[in-house]
């Protein structure tokens, strides 16, 4: 099956840094969403993003879907940003089937 | 418009007992997908439903484990004669019947813990 790969698996930030998550697949998709899992476990939809860029506030997510990565952008930290990203994808099947979860990276930022 | 509903948000179960776990669809969709989150992990996909048919069950334990999603009512997730192993965040999801390519929303979870 379709490999998902997110680095870095753990990351620390000081209120206010910018920082970059990466997300690596191995297969072409055609579907590729970005979640935070909050602290209370609750998945949040960030982003839907199969292919270009879009911004949302502080957060902006690009997917190049030729070279198979996507990246999510937080910019100006805040401590409400912690918690686990999920990068997910759904194989280019042409049918609407299963999301493959990657294994997250915790993001933990400090005052 | 309300989002996809889970309840209960936890459950506790001790080892042999059942749990049921229900899920309802963001209006008008009429998809339903399960995935299951043990700790420390990410989500793995389990089932695929649309109204009384499953889809896709590649995921589901091939033993205890069962859906449904009947005409009318939730989506049911049924676990049969709970494990410690089973004590896991439970995801559903869902998606309108013509999804074309757009994004799946998730419930809130229902968390098992089995005692």
């Amino acid at each position: 099956g379709i490999q998902v790969e997110q680095s870095p698996p753990d990351l620390i930030l000081q209120e206010g840094a910018n920082s970059t998550l990466r997300c690596n697949f191995s297969d072409s998709v055609n579907n590729l969403q970005w979640f935070h899992q909050n602290p209370w476990g609750q998945l949040i939809n960030l982003f839907y993003i199969p292919s270009g860029t879009k911004q949302n506030g502080r957060l902006s997510a690009t997917t190049v879907a030729t070279e198979r990565y996507s990246l999510l952008y937080i910019s100006s930290s805040q401590t409400t940003d912690s918690g686990v990203y999920f990068c997910a994808v759904e194989l280019n099947t042409g049918t609407a089937s299963k999301l493959t979860f990657g294994t997250g990276t915790r993001l933990q930022v400090t005052l | 418009n309300a989002g996809v509903m889970q309840n209960p948000r936890h459950l506790v179960r001790r080892r042999g007992q059942e749990a049921r776990l229900r899920c309802s669809p963001m209006k008008g969709h009429s998809h339903v997908y399960w995935y299951r989150q043990l700790p420390e992990e990410g989500l793995k996909f389990m089932v695929y439903l649309q109204k009384e048919n499953i889809i896709d069950e590649s995921g589901m334990p091939k033993e205890r484990f069962s859906a449904e999603f009947p005409k009318e009512g939730p989506s049911i997730l049924r676990i049969q004669q709970v494990v410690r192993g089973d004590s896991a965040a439970y995801f559903c999801a869902s998606s309108p019947a013509a999804r074309g390519n757009s994004p799946l929303h998730f419930g809130n979870g229902t968390r098992l813990t089995v005692t």
